[in-house]
């Protein structure tokens, strides 16, 4: 069965950095395309950032563009997204998702979710 | 980048009603199209991809139509545990753009 379940999420001071982990387990993490998509209080869903398969490709919302960064431990079956120069605008609950395919895809298998909060 | 527009962003309709959500692409998208279902409280939920494609486990009574710009969810024939927001989005490239979010309710 299909897991993911993140953490690393909490309260931070505009301007400092965050990294939020997803651990997947339950399929090959290697073959698919993984994704973090977020939603802030009472809005619509965001999407952030993906990386294929092996690593190889990654791209990001023009929202994160330059301040987030998606990465992947195929031997560890984990996602990552070290997030800095956080913004008030950045506070959501934080998705990792799992692709239908190895690349660019919709979303069949998300994790519960995990809080960030920026505010001083 | 493409900007995808839903309509209407809220409906309230009755128990048994058929249910039709319009996502409407800024530029042609081809079938790269996907629908979620997003219960109060709960993780999105994926309906429908490649615009018409049942993904599986999703009830019959939902099913998707549509290429390049337009394209609809309907759902025949509407039950109570479909209370939800409902969202489009386009995978035809590297940036995944959601929809605004349709919330149906229950007349």
């Amino acid at each position: 069965q299909v897991h993911l379940v993140e953490s690393g999420g909490g309260v931070v001071q505009p301007g400092n950095s965050l990294r939020l982990s997803c651990a997947a387990s339950g399929f090959t993490f290697s073959d698919y395309g993984m994704y973090w998509v977020r939603q802030a209080p009472g809005k619509g869903l965001e999407w952030v950032a993906l990386t294929w398969y092996d690593g190889s490709n990654e791209h990001y919302a023009d929202s994160v563009k330059g301040r987030f960064t998606i990465s992947r431990d195929n031997s560890k079956n984990t996602l990552y997204l070290q997030m800095n120069s956080l913004r008030a605008e950045d506070t959501a609950v934080y998705y990792c998702a799992r692709g239908i395919t190895y690349t660019y895809g919709p979303f069949d298998y998300w994790g519960q979710g995990t809080l960030v909060t920026v505010s001083s | 980048d493409i900007q995808m527009t839903q309509s209407p962003s809220s409906l309230s309709a009755s128990v048994g009603d058929r249910v039709t959500i319009t996502c409407r692409a800024s530029q042609d998208i081809s079938s790269f199209l996907a629908w979620y279902q997003q219960k109060p409280g709960k993780v999105p939920n994926l309906l429908i991809y490649a615009a018409s494609t049942l993904q599986s486990g999703v009830p019959s009574r939902f099913s998707g139509s549509g290429s390049g710009t337009d394209f609809t969810l309907t759902i025949s024939s509407l039950q109570p545990e479909d209370v939800a927001t409902y969202y489009c989005q386009k995978y035809n490239s590297a940036s995944l753009t959601f929809g605004g979010g349709t919330k149906v309710e229950i007349k």
